[in-house]
């Protein structure tokens, strides 16, 4: 079964509204959650590392003001888009690192589709 | 035959045939490799990774190929089936401790064809 789940799975909303995604790792604690973006057609790009109890590192040309980030807890990362508008329309996905006695092992959510009407 | 689309290169291949998809990396300090399987609307799928100090890595029909000379990575599908149908990414990272950020690369879609 799914380790890392993703809330919710589809989600439409206005221009200019904000809309929270969750991303929970399910059995396991995770102090460094990771954020995708994904367009049509196009590769997972890497927006943010979250880090529990922590400010979320942006990468290059992502808006850390529009795109908020927040890790509160072991287990729970959430995105928030804010005043979202239509070309924030996309597949986001998150991850989680679970570390083992062989090291860590990364897991994927099933992703949370947003659209921006 | 294998062509460039305007994002994603396709690949496509008879059903039962061995299949081949290529990747290149770009950060010489990688040292770990992943390649994910994605179907539609769906999230990444672990297939199988290697490690800098191997150059070859087998699993169930599918095998890695890692070049570091060239930077270079494949995976191999053997008898493919319907199911194999998907896009497939390799991604790197740099191990080392904490987690660091894996990269993912283009991305091919892979079409068996019955």
């Amino acid at each position: 079964g799914a380790v890392v789940s993703q809330h919710p799975s589809r989600v439409i909303c206005k221009s200019g509204t904000s809309v929270k995604i969750e991303c929970r790792s399910l059995d396991f604690q995770a102090t460094t959650m990771f954020w995708y973006r994904q367009f049509p057609k196009q590769s997972l790009m890497l927006m943010a590392t979250s880090n529990e109890g922590s400010k979320a590192t942006y990468e290059q040309g992502v808006e850390k003001d529009k795109f908020l980030i927040n890790h509160a807890s072991l287990t729970l990362s959430t995105l928030t888009v804010t005043s979202a508008h239509p070309e924030d329309s996309s597949f986001y996905i998150c991850s989680a690192s679970r570390f083992g006695a062989s090291g860590n092992t990364i897991y994927f959510g099933e992703g949370s589709w947003l659209t921006v009407v | 035959g294998e062509s460039v689309g305007l994002h994603l290169p396709t690949l496509s291949v008879q059903e039962g045939d061995n299949s081949i998809i290529n990747c290149a990396y770009s950060n010489s300090a990688s040292d770990y490799f992943i390649w994910y399987k994605q179907e539609s609307g769906k999230g990444p799928q672990f297939i199988i990774d290697i490690r800098s100090n191997m150059d070859k890595r087998q699993g169930q029909r599918v095998t890695v190929l890692l070049n570091k000379t060239v930077k270079h990575l494949s995976l191999q599908i053997a008898a493919t089936q319907p199911g194999d149908s998907a896009v497939y990414f390799c991604a790197e990272k740099e191990m080392g401790p904490g987690a660091q950020k894996l990269v993912f690369g283009q991305g091919t879609r892979l079409t068996i064809n019955p």
